[in-house]
């Protein structure tokens, strides 16, 4: 069983939609990370949290340390969107920077 | 902005071929890491390095060695590539210190070993 574990693994909305993708992890943590990656290109985080909640333009990202969850919604959702997401954890008491990445969950957008 | 390049885009070897990935970091990290990604498995590491000669096996090693002669240069190389070694590469870096940092990946190199 992969320590950080995603769903759904793919997901097609309507374009205006609300989004949510889940991330739960059986390790302890120093923080979750929210990755974008557009198809052939390079990841970009989108955000890095501890606990609590972020916000950054239409994504939310949340965090449940005790449920060991996490959330990233995006509100309003646009074909640009479409890109796979991933969730990655930074373990409790390891190498700093190392981090355990789930497999992905691919968007699709549709207009 | 932090910048990471790779070297290629996309490149295509015969196996038994000796191949080098370089990766440049632009913003002074003492961290750099070589990933690779496969459909389903998401992102494994392969080595990093946490400081010029420094390096530490990640989770897959095996067919490949690392290379940090300087601070902003680290390259993985493929002694002898195999068809299984087909994937996309991905190099990342993040300075050292804190409990956590952000990574900065470059735009990844596809690989296709023939």
């Amino acid at each position: 069983k992969n320590e950080v574990e995603q769903s759904p693994q793919n997901l097609t909305a309507q374009e205006g939609e609300f989004i949510t993708i889940n991330c739960s992890y059986s390790v302890g943590i120093s923080a979750l990370h929210w990755l974008q990656q557009h198809p052939g290109g390079g990841i970009v985080s989108l955000f890095m949290l501890s606990s609590g909640k972020k916000k950054h333009g239409r994504l939310i990202a949340t965090i449940n340390i005790q449920e060991k969850h996490s959330s990233l919604h995006i509100t309003a959702s646009h074909p640009r969107d479409s890109a796979v997401y991933i969730c990655a954890v930074n373990r409790d008491g390891g190498a700093t920077n190392k981090l355990i990445f789930g497999t992905g969950t691919l968007l699709a957008v549709q207009p | 902005d932090v910048k990471v390049t790779q070297s290629s885009r996309y490149l295509v070897k015969r196996t038994g071929e000796k191949v080098f990935l370089e990766c440049v970091q632009d913003m002074d990290h003492e961290n750099m890491f070589w990933y690779r990604q496969d459909p389903g498995l998401g992102l494994r590491l392969i080595y990093f390095s946490y400081d010029v000669k420094m390096k530490e096996k990640g989770d897959i090693p095996e067919g490949y060695s690392v290379s940090r002669e300087k601070k902003e240069r680290f390259s993985l190389i493929l002694e002898s590539a195999s068809t299984n070694q087909t994937s996309m590469y991905l190099c990342a870096s993040s300075p050292l210190g804190g409990r956590y940092n952000e990574q900065f990946f470059g735009p990844g190199t596809r690989l296709t070993v023939l």
